[in-house]
C-alpha cells in the first residue's frame, strides 16, 4: 500500500520569505500523481499544485513550485514571497495512475506566516 | 458551477442517534468520494463510487456506517447508531472521468456526537 509522510508537523516563515514543506512517499508503482492541498481555517480543501510522475519538469503555479525527485520519492512544496493568506494546513497526497482513484494523504504541515 | 455541496455544515447529535450526511457532487463528475478527517488518523478514505456504483468501501469503519448514491447528483453517508468516536469532519469530493483530472472537495460536515 502507498504511504505519504510529512515529517514537519509545523513550520513558520516570515512574510515575504520563502518556505519549503517536505513530503516523501512510498510506492512500487511507476505511474502516479502527486498533489499539494491547502486547508485554511475555513476547512475547505483547495488544490495548490499537482505533478504527474511521468513528467520530469517540476510543476509551478505562480508563487508555488515543487521539487519532484522521483528516484528519492520526494515531493516538496516551495512557497515564495509568503503572504498572510498562505497560513493553513498543507497536505501532500498521492494518487495511483491506474485503477485506484483514491487520494492517500500525509498527516499535514501547519504553516504559520509571521508578519 | 457551485462546487461540491455538503449538508449540513455542522451536526451535533446524541450518542445512539442516526446521522445522515449529504453530498451533491459537481455536475458531470462521475466519481464521488467520502473522506473522514480526525486529529488522530488524519484524512482517510471511507468509500468511493464510480458512476453511482460503490467501488471501494474498505475504509468504512464498521457496519454502523453505510453510504448510498442513488443517482449521479446525490450521495448520503449514514451512521446508525452514532458514537462519540465518530466525531470528525466528513468530506465529500468528486472528480471527472479521466486519469488527468483532480478531485474537488466540499466544505465538509463537522460531526460532534455527545
Amino acid at each position: 500500500a502507498q504511504t505519504v509522510t510529512q515529517s514537519q508537523p509545523e513550520m513558520s516563515v516570515q512574510e515575504a520569505e520563502t518556505v519549503t514543506l517536505s513530503c516523501t512517499y512510498d510506492t512500487s508503482e511507476s505511474d502516479y500523481y502527486l498533489f499539494w492541498y491547502k486547508q485554511p481555517p475555513s476547512r475547505q480543501m483547495i488544490l495548490v499544485i499537482r505533478q504527474e510522475a511521468y513528467k520530469q519538469q517540476n510543476a509551478t503555479e505562480n508563487r508555488f513550485s515543487v521539487n519532484f525527485q522521483k528516484a528519492a520519492k520526494s515531493f516538496s512544496l516551495k512557497i515564495s514571497d509568503s503572504q498572510l493568506g498562505d497560513a493553513a494546513m498543507y497536505f501532500c497526497a498521492y494518487r495511483s495512475g491506474g485503477g485506484a482513484q483514491k487520494l492517500v494523504f500525509g498527516q499535514g504541515t501547519r504553516l504559520t506566516i509571521n508578519p | 458551477d457551485a462546487g461540491v455541496i455538503q449538508s449540513p455544515r455542522h451536526e451535533v447529535t446524541e450518542m445512539g442517534q442516526e446521522v445522515t450526511l449529504r453530498c451533491k457532487p459537481i455536475s458531470g463528475h462521475n466519481s464521488l468520494f467520502w473522506y473522514r478527517q480526525t486529529m488522530m488518523r488524519g484524512l482517510e478514505l471511507l468509500i468511493y463510487f464510480n458512476n453511482n456504483v460503490p467501488i471501494d468501501d474498505s475504509g468504512m469503519p464498521e457496519d454502523r456506517f453505510s453510504a448510498k448514491m442513488p443517482n449521479a447528483s446525490f450521495s448520503t453517508l449514514k451512521i446508525q447508531p452514532s458514537e462519540p468516536r465518530d466525531s470528525a469532519v466528513y468530506f465529500c469530493a468528486s472528480r471527472a472521468q479521466g486519469l488527468n483530472t483532480e478531485a474537488f472537495f466540499g466544505q465538509g460536515t463537522r460531526l460532534t456526537v455527545v
